[in-house]
This record gives C-alpha cells, structure tokens and sequence, in this order.
C-alpha cells in the first residue's frame, strides 16, 4: 500500500526566506503527485499538478518537482511571504480510483 | 478554472437526524469524490462516483451514502448522524484519462458538528 511522509510536521521560517517543503512516497508506480494548501477550516487549493514525465512544474514563486527513482517530490517556495502561512499537503496518484494517497501535511509559518 | 461548490461551510445537527451535504462541479468532470478530514487522521475516502447513478465505497462508507442523478451535483447522506461524524467533510471532482485520475480539485469543506 502506497505510504505517503511529509516531513517536518511543522516549520517556522522568517519572511524572506526560500524553503523547500518535502513529500516522501513508497510507490513508485505513481504517476501524478499534486501539492494543495489548506487555510485553517478550509478546503484544500491545488497549487501544482505534476505528472511522471513533467518532473518539474512552476508556479509563480513555487516550483514543484518530482523524482520517482527517490521516491520524493519536493515544493521550493521562494521568497517566503506571512500570506504562504498554511498546511501544505502533497497527495501520490498510483492507480485508479481508490489509489490517491495524501500526506499528513506540514503546517508552515511565515514569521513578519 | 473548475469550481467546486459545497453548499454549507458549517452545520449543526443533531444526533439521529439526516443529513444531506451537497457538492456541485461546474466543468463537467466525471469523478467525483467525498472526503472526511480529521486531526490526526488525514483525509478518509468516504464515496466516489465515476459516472452518473454509479457510485462506489471508499474506505469508510458506514453510516453514509450518496446519491449521484446529476454529472455535476454529488450529495453525501447521513443517515442518522452520530457525535463520532464530526468532522470537515471535503468534496473533490476530477477529470480522467481512462481509469486514472488526473488530479483533485476540492470545495471549500462543511464543518459539520452532530451533537
């Protein structure tokens, strides 16, 4: 069964700074990975969608990458903002429907 | 961009009472899901629906049922609602490439608290 880390829980990090957000995965037969954040007591937002032969994506200040040999995806945030302060989940497609596994997130603070 | 629109952010119900949450999808997707979120316990499959009238258990389908008769409009039901279904409840659609799922896009959630 596809087991999905995100590792830490928790950071903390000062305005300004670039951070690098990680997502560990056993399966390597997925074939999307897409990172969400989570407001407190909202639904989740998609920020980037990453398909196995992409291996990069970029949004804005955001870049998402993916490495199935490693079993890793990685979210780099540039330029830290007090706006980026959330929970940010990454979520391993590997097969059908019932086959998407999330990770239980790492809650981010940006400090002013 | 795909909207996916939860009619209630919070409801309170009481104990043995049905519940209906809906869940509508603007882009015409062909899956659509339901999801409880829980401190600790991450997101749970409750249902999904791969097509009009079809629906399918997720790992935690007791107490619950769905009802899909529209492509666009997916509702959760809770039959008789216990304190223990608590809990921010998410829907997501999707669109599909075959059997694999492209990628969620997920409603703002329903708080529901049952007391």
């Amino acid at each position: 069964k596809q087991e999905v880390t995100q590792i830490p829980a928790a950071l903390s990090v000062p305005e300004g700074e670039n951070l690098v957000l990680n997502c560990s995965f056993t399966d390597s037969a997925i074939y999307n990975l897409q990172w969400f954040r989570q407001d407190p007591g909202k639904g989740l937002t998609s920020l980037l969608l990453i398909q196995s032969s992409q291996r990069e994506q970029t949004s804005g200040r955001l870049n998402a990458s993916l490495d199935k040999s490693s079993g890793r995806s990685t979210l780099y945030i540039a330029a830290s903002q007090p706006g980026d302060s959330a929970t940010y989940l990454c979520a391993g497609f590997s097969g059908g429907y019932q086959k998407v596994t999330f990770g239980t997130g790492t809650k981010l603070q940006v400090i002013p | 961009d795909v909207k996916v629109t939860q009619s209630s952010r919070y409801l309170v119900k009481r104990t043995g009472e049905k519940v209906f949450l809906e869940c509508v999808q603007d882009m015409d997707h062909e899956n659509m899901f339901w999801y409880r979120q829980d401190p600790g316990l991450g997101l749970r499959l409750i249902y999904f629906s791969y097509d009009v009238k079809m629906k399918e258990k997720g790992d935690i389908p007791e107490g619950y049922s769905v009802s899909r008769e529209k492509k666009e409009r997916f509702s959760l039901i809770l039959e008789s609602a216990s304190t223990n279904q608590t809990s921010m409840y998410l829907c997501a659609s999707s669109d599909r490439e075959g059997h694999l799922i492209y990628g969620y896009t997920f409603g703002s959630g329903t708080r529901l608290t049952v007391v």
